[in-house]
């Protein structure tokens, strides 16, 4: 069955670093992948799209890869702040919109 | 505000009682959909809507019972719940069905208690 893996661990890390986050992906091949934040208590909010024949996308601090050969999206955040500081749900599509469990991210000061 | 509001915000509820949950969304959007998200658990997608018409329902228990009376609202009809259905219960919507990539909206979901 298809599978999502994000990070199971919550990443900690220092204001002013790059946070790096992982969502791999078995026996699926999503035509896109998207990537959504979530605050506690809030629903999701939609940051990225890439599509499948994309390699790389940007938006101000944030940059995602797409890897169909590895099954694999990263998600950098650059110059971390302490507002970055929530979950971050993967969710590769394609026909279904599949979410991982999310990784907890934590910028302290 | 993400232009979809969900009513009530937190709900607690017996096993025997009867509630609704009530989604509204502001986006002239076309699909809406019901997710459940369980502590720890990737967010369950429960049911979805197209054009009012319902297109998908994975395997929802019966207790849980969806209306759509237009497109713009979406409501939850719940009945005979367990404690396990305890959970933030999210709708969102998109401008078309999610086959070509259109973003989700959320709503910032119920918590539903049942106890």
């Amino acid at each position: 069955s298809q599978k999502i893996e994000q990070n199971s661990e919550a990443l900690n890390i220092q204001e002013g670093k790059t946070a790096t986050l992982t969502c791999n992906y078995t026996n699926y091949s999503p035509a896109y992948l998207q990537w959504y934040r979530q605050d506690p208590g809030r629903g999701p909010v939609f940051l990225l799209l890439i599509r499948e024949n994309e390699k790389e996308k940007r938006k101000e601090r944030l940059k995602v890869t797409f890897d169909t050969t590895l099954k694999q999206s990263l998600f950098h955040i650059t110059a971390s702040q302490p507002a970055d500081s929530a979950t971050y749900l993967c969710a590769p599509g394609g026909g279904k919109l599949i979410f991982g469990q999310g990784t907890e991210l934590s910028v302290k000061p | 505000e993400t232009g979809v509001t969900q009513t009530p915000r937190h709900l607690v509820m017996g096993m025997t009682n009867k509630k609704s949950l009530k989604c509204e969304q502001h986006l002239g959007h076309n699909a809406m959909y019901w997710y459940k998200q369980s502590a720890k658990k990737p967010l369950e997608l429960m049911f979805v809507y197209n054009f009012k018409e319902q297109t998908e329902n994975n395997s929802v228990p019966s207790r849980f019972s969806p209306e759509c009376p237009n497109s713009s609202h979406l409501f939850l009809h719940l009945h005979t719940l367990q404690p396990e259905d305890s959970a933030l219960y999210l709708c969102a919507s998109s401008p078309q069905r999610t086959g070509n990539g259109s973003p989700l909206h959320f709503g910032n979901g119920t918590r539903l208690t049942v106890t």
